[in-house]
C-alpha cells in the first residue's frame, strides 16, 4: 500500500467554523507533512512531523493547528480561517525526514478548502 | 538558498511524440536530489523520476528520462511516446542530501503545464 489518503476531498467553511482535515498512511513512514497549494502555484510547506512530534512549523498562523495522534494519522485543525486561506491542502509522508528515504515524498490527493 | 527555475510555463505535444521540459537550479551544495513531480487534474502530486546528484547516470522510468547536467545545473525531463494521461502540471524540485537546518525542504519550481493533443 503506497497510498496517502486524505479526507474530505472538498470542504467549504465559514470564517467562524471549526473543521479538521485528516490524512492517513500505512506505509510505516515516520515523517508526515502538510503543504498548502494555491491554484497554479507550487506547494508550500506548512508543518513537518517526525516520529509523531512536530519538528518544523513554517511560521504558520495559529488558526491552523496540526496534530499527529499516531504514526499513521495526521490532522489539521482549522479555526477562524480567512478567505485567503482557501487553497488545496496536501498531506505527504516519507520514511524519515533526514535519513535515507526521507527525500522521497508520497502525496495524497489533497483537500480543496473554500473559506467563505 | 537554493532556487529552481522552470522557464516554460506551458508546453504542448502531440500524442505519441516526444517533449522535453526544462529545469535549472542554483545551489552551492555538491550532494542533493532532484525530482520531477506530476500533478494531473486529480491534484495528487506523483513522483515521476528522482536523480541523485552524485550519480552521473541519468535516471529513467519507462517513457520518462532526464538529462542531468551537474556542471550546468540543468535537469530536463524527456517524455517519449506522449500519452493523453501525461497531461498535467509538472514540477521540478530540489532537496539537499544532508540533514539538519532547512535541508529538509523541497524547493519547487513554478511548474510547467503540459497539454497533450490527440
Amino acid at each position: 500500500d503506497t497510498e496517502v489518503t486524505q479526507t474530505p476531498k472538498h470542504l467549504v467553511m465559514g470564517m467562524t467554523n471549526k473543521k479538521s482535515l485528516k490524512c492517513e498512511q500505512h506505509m510505516g513512514h515516520r515523517a508526515m507533512y502538510w503543504y498548502k497549494q494555491k491554484a497554479k502555484k507550487p506547494p508550500e510547506l506548512m508543518f513537518v512531523y517526525s516520529y509523531e512530534k512536530l519538528s518544523i512549523n513554517e511560521s504558520v498562523p495559529s488558526r491552523f493547528s496540526p496534530e499527529c495522534p499516531n504514526s499513521s494519522l495526521l490532522n489539521l485543525h482549522l479555526h477562524a480561517l480567512q478567505p485567503e486561506d482557501s487553497a488545496l491542502y496536501l498531506c505527504a509522508s516519507s520514511q524519515d525526514v533526514w535519513g535515507a528515504g526521507g527525500e522521497k515524498l508520497f502525496f495524497g490527493s489533497g483537500t480543496q478548502l473554500s473559506v467563505l | 538558498a537554493q532556487t529552481v527555475t522552470q522557464s516554460q510555463p506551458e508546453m504542448s505535444v502531440q500524442e505519441a511524440e516526444t517533449v522535453t521540459l526544462s529545469c535549472t537550479y542554483d545551489t552551492s551544495e555538491s550532494d542533493y536530489y532532484l525530482f520531477w513531480y506530476k500533478q494531473p487534474p486529480s491534484r495528487q502530486m506523483i513522483l515521476v523520476i528522482r536523480q541523485e546528484a552524485y550519480k552521473q547516470q541519468n535516471a529513467t522510468e519507462n517513457r520518462f528520462s532526464v538529462n542531468f547536467q551537474k556542471a550546468a545545473k540543468s535537469f530536463s525531463l524527456k517524455i517519449s511516446d506522449s500519452q493523453l494521461g501525461d497531461a498535467a502540471m509538472y514540477f521540478c524540485a530540489y532537496r539537499s542530501a544532508w540533514g539538519g537546518g532547512s535541508n529538509y525542504k523541497l524547493t519547487f519550481g513554478k511548474g510547467t503545464l503540459l497539454t497533450v493533443n490527440p
